[in-house]
């Protein structure tokens, strides 16, 4: 069976820093891979989505950028995170082919102080 | 632009009681998709619906399309206090060549579920 495992499930970091969000699938290859940004009490924003390996296109401009290394490691990353960054982030990922389903990670809680 | 738009934003009911919850969209779609997330966790998919289908059952779970009204609606029977969560609806315009980055979320309908 297909799992997604996406870290660290939290953290806390000051502004200016570096952010690496990680997310790898396990039981599926060539996947569609996402993230997604979850504002409070909002609906999900796409920020990146990768089709294979070193395929990113950007939704929304943006401090963040996002890497596809490998057919089934999508990172997340910033080199100076701002206030604005905050909130929580999502990987997801879906079969190629019109309307599959798509299944999320449990998500990372992102506060940046 | 928002697509899926959810009403109501909140809902409480007792155990045992149904939960109706709806979708309005604007523009023409393919699919329309309704997720569950719990409080601080991902997204969970419960049923999909294609633009050609009008209902669709999943236990207890009833999905209803019209395309001529451009709305859906989630309803949950005999609801439990374990249903308590978030109810996205998401839709897909159909032509994103076979991947889902034209999945557009609504920002969900919160059901409390009282024991």
């Amino acid at each position: 069976s297909q799992t997604i495992h996406q870290w660290p499930a939290t953290l806390v970091q000051p502004v200016g820093s570096p952010l690496s969000l990680e997310c790898t699938v396990e039981g599926t290859s060539n996947p569609n891979l996402y993230w997604y940004r979850q504002a409070a009490g909002r609906g999900l924003q796409l920020l990146f989505y990768s089709v294979g390996i070193g395929q990113i296109s950007s939704e929304v401009p943006q401090n963040l950028s996002a890497s596809r290394p490998q057919d089934r490691q999508f990172i997340l990353s910033s080199k100076k995170l701002l206030l604005s960054d905050s909130g929580f982030y999502l990987c997801a990922w879906d079969q190629r082919g019109p309307g599959n389903t798509i299944y999320f990670g449990e998500g990372s809680w992102l506060t940046v102080v | 632009s928002q697509q899926g738009e959810e009403d109501p934003q909140a809902l409480s009911i007792q155990e045992g009681e149904n939960a109706t919850m709806n979708c309005s969209y604007k523009t023409s779609i393919n699919n329309l998709q309704w997720y569950r997330q719990n409080s601080g966790r991902g997204l969970v998919h419960l049923i999909l619906i294609r633009s050609n289908e009008r209902e669709k059952h999943s236990g207890r779970l009833r999905v209803t399309l019209d395309t001529s009204k451009k709305s859906s609606s989630l309803l949950i029977t005999a609801s439990r206090a374990a249903d308590t969560a978030s109810y996205f609806c998401a839709t897909d315009p159909g032509d994103s060549g076979g991947s889902n980055y034209k999945l557009t979320f609504g920002k969900g309908t919160l059901l409390t579920v009282n024991p």
